[in-house]
């Protein structure tokens, strides 16, 4: 079965550099979810979209916006980079219409040096 | 606002036997869903299982049941016949409006 996909897996990037992070969810999933786990940390919730609208906001910094596509799949855009962005982040997608299910991609790790 | 609270954050079990995870939960909607999530050292978060608010019978998966108690707000995990593999961070989370996460327990299981 299709799951989440996430890219790239892994990212290196200096202070002040901007980064994309791309997000395509579980076909017919109409929701998706960005995190950012810091080392050590539990997920914190940034943003997320339903049907290509941004449906709630967390704890994601001016730096950051993201958007979800015609296609579904999402980016997440991150500007200014500093050391703290330093962390996993992560996708979910969700289906209003399959409420049981709620699956993570494998993540993005982000490195700022 | 939802809430997740999960309040020990390490727990160790003995190989085969059966252990309980704690989640209790703050909200005010009608209308939720409850999962956990396994996230063992190499990162990824795994599905584990999932309870909708309005669900009468606890759910279960294999060796994952989960202990669903809605007028105390708690949805406790409970692992039977742990094995070496399941060493690893699990997480309550909640969905309502969006999708919340507990600080994680770190489950040891030990031979």
């Amino acid at each position: 079965a299709a799951g989440v996909i996430q890219s790239p897996r892994h990212l290196i990037k200096e202070k002040r550099e901007t980064a994309t992070l791309k997000c395509y969810p579980i076909p017919r999933h109409d929701t998706v979810y960005w995190y950012q786990q810091g080392p050590g940390q539990d997920p914190q919730f940034l943003i997320s979209f339903y049907e290509k609208m941004q449906s709630d906001k967390g704890s994601i910094p001016d730096r950051f916006s993201a958007q979800q596509f015609s296609d579904y799949h999402s980016e997440l855009n991150m500007s200014s980079l500093e050391l703290g962005d330093s962390a996993l982040y992560f996708c979910a997608s969700s289906s209003t219409r399959a409420v049981t299910e709620a699956f993570f991609g494998q993540g993005t790790r982000l490195t700022v040096v | 606002a939802q809430k997740i609270t999960q309040t020990q954050p390490g727990m160790f079990v003995q190989e085969k036997e059966a252990v309980t995870l704690d989640c209790t939960y703050d909200t005010s909607d009608q209308s939720y869903g409850l999962f956990w999530y396994k996230q063992p050292s190499s990162g990824e978060m795994i599905f584990l299982i999932y309870q909708g608010s309005y669900d009468e019978q606890n759910a279960t998966e294999g060796r994952y049941s989960l202990n669903f108690q809605k007028a105390r707000k708690s949805a406790n995990l409970v692992i039977s016949a742990s094995q070496l593999g399941d060493s690893a961070m699990y997480f309550c989370a909640m969905r309502g409006n969006d999708m919340r996460f507990g600080a994680g327990t770190r489950l040891t299981v030990k031979p």
